[in-house]
């Protein structure tokens, strides 16, 4: 069963534009929402992350809105680059309980030029 | 500067075989991950350790177990290799006391088992 629900499984975006992946999740004690980006042939990395105390948070051209009614986060890449054509993973975790983090099934992201 | 390294980044082992996978981070991190990674199914929890000699399963430990004898290493250990363990391994570490549970990666063993 997969705690959280990622879409879509991959995305093509044209150099200059948006590129949006969305997560939903189910279980009401998940209290943090990181991203981590995967470039090929490293390990994932944290990329940015969000609690549900804000309903915004942005770092530079990345952006996580949080909509804590829907159980649903996303992240939004402003002026995609072909540097950012990489996979990546929302994640969720409740800091009661095992603490660990539950990913999406990952998106892979590729910008065209 | 954090590091998790991996003792192989690729590995192939036959069938039956007993496979051994190898971490080590430098961060005196409490707590220690093993994951496996595979298309259309992310990333998903094998084992986890929270402290030396301990160790929680995950997701799905069948066919595999762990062995933490030091803090800064965590072992993957495949007893009987099967072809269906053919993935890409990724281990992890992140600090018991941390306010944002950030795992910090290593670079991934690539296991094809014949």
């Amino acid at each position: 069963q997969q705690q959280v629900k990622q879409s879509p499984q991959s995305l093509i975006v044209q150099k200059g534009g948006i590129s949006i992946i969305n997560c939903a999740y189910e279980n009401t004690a998940f209290d943090y929402f990181p991203w981590y980006q995967q470039f090929p042939g490293k390990g994932p990395a944290l990329l940015i992350a969000i609690r549900p105390d804000v309903s915004e948070k942005k770092e530079g051209r990345f952006t996580i809105s949080f909509n804590k009614s829907a159980k649903q986060f996303s992240l939004h890449i402003m002026d995609s680059q072909p540097g950012d054509s990489a996979t990546y993973f929302c994640a969720a975790s409740a800091q009661t309980g095992a603490n660990n983090l539950f990913f999406g099934t990952g998106t892979r992201l590729t910008v065209i030029p | 500067d954090v590091k998790v390294t991996q003792s192989s980044r690729y590995l192939v082992k036959r069938t039956g075989e007993k496979v051994f996978l190898e971490c080590v981070q430098d961060m005196d991190h409490e707590n220690m991950f093993w994951y496996r990674q595979d298309p259309g199914l992310g990333l998903r929890l094998i084992y986890f350790s929270y402290d030396v000699k301990m160790k929680e399963k995950g997701d799905i430990p069948e066919g595999y177990s762990v062995s933490r004898e030091k803090k800064e290493r965590f072992s993957l250990i495949l007893e009987s290799a099967s072809t269906n363990q053919t993935s890409m391994y990724l281990c992890a570490s992140s600090h018991g006391l941390a306010d944002n549970n950030e795992q910090f990666f290593g670079p991934g063993t690539r296991l094809t088992v014949l």
